[in-house]
């Protein structure tokens, strides 16, 4: 089985601090992605990677950025933290990229309070 | 470009009634189809998807899903509900393109509750 393990599954953080959300998967694969999850919206895309090293912005990355030095782990990075950023944020993973039909493949989630 | 629509936030119904849950979707090449489900507190695991195979894809826990390509549709269905499957559930869409353009675009959700 598939497993994607995500650092924290609660985090409650102040305004301004700098927020790392680490995100780690066991099956070799290719991509990782960082969804934002709200009420009402589903989720969306803040960035994802095809490869280590490599980072592509997704539908909403401004005030975050990301880190992918090893394969298997994919980091996200809140710089200066603020309230509109309290949200869950999940992580995932497939195999290959998208327009593939492949699976992506889920983390429990990070749900982050920013005060 | 490709989008999916959820119809209901919400859908309510009875223990052992059948689920349908709605979900339409447009895209300009041939897509590929997903149903996520997620638990309260958990990540999204997948429940079904359509790869340009067969039309009716069965899934996980007794649910299914059509494909229809003249309603541009994939709802989902399930016979008989349980208690068990109180749960929010996203469809999503991709195309058979490469690059960012191939990615995952989800709807919005429909929480299901299942009332005894």
């Amino acid at each position: 089985d598939v497993k994607v393990t995500q650092s924290s599954r609660y985090l409650v953080k102040r305004t301004g601090e700098k927020v790392f959300l680490e995100c780690v998967q066991d099956m070799d694969h290719e991509n990782m992605f960082w969804y934002r999850q709200d009420p009402g919206l589903g989720l969306r895309l803040i960035y994802f990677s095809y490869d280590v090293k490599m980072k592509e912005k997704g539908d909403i990355p401004e005030g975050y950025s990301v880190s992918r030095e090893k394969k298997e782990r994919f980091s996200l990075i809140l710089e200066s933290a603020s309230t509109n950023q309290t949200s869950m944020y999940l992580c995932a993973s497939s195999f290959r990229g998208g327009g593939t039909g492949d699976t992506q493949y889920f983390g429990p989630g990070t749900r982050l309070t920013v005060l | 470009a490709q989008s999916v629509t959820q119809l209901g936030s919400h859908v309510s119904v009875s223990e052992g009634a059948l689920v349908l849950l709605r979900c339409n979707y447009s895209s300009s090449v041939p897509p590929y189809l997903f149903w996520y489900v997620q638990y309260p507190n958990q990540g999204l695991q997948l429940l079904l998807k359509y790869t340009s195979a067969a039309t009716l894809v069965k899934g996980i826990n007794g649910f299914e899903a059509e494909f229809k390509k003249s309603e541009t549709s994939f709802h989902l269905t399930k016979p008989s509900a349980h208690m068990s499957d109180a749960a929010e559930y996203f469809c999503a869409v991709s195309e058979a393109t490469g690059g960012s353009q191939g990615n995952l675009i989800f709807g919005k959700g429909t929480k299901l509750s299942v009332k005894p």
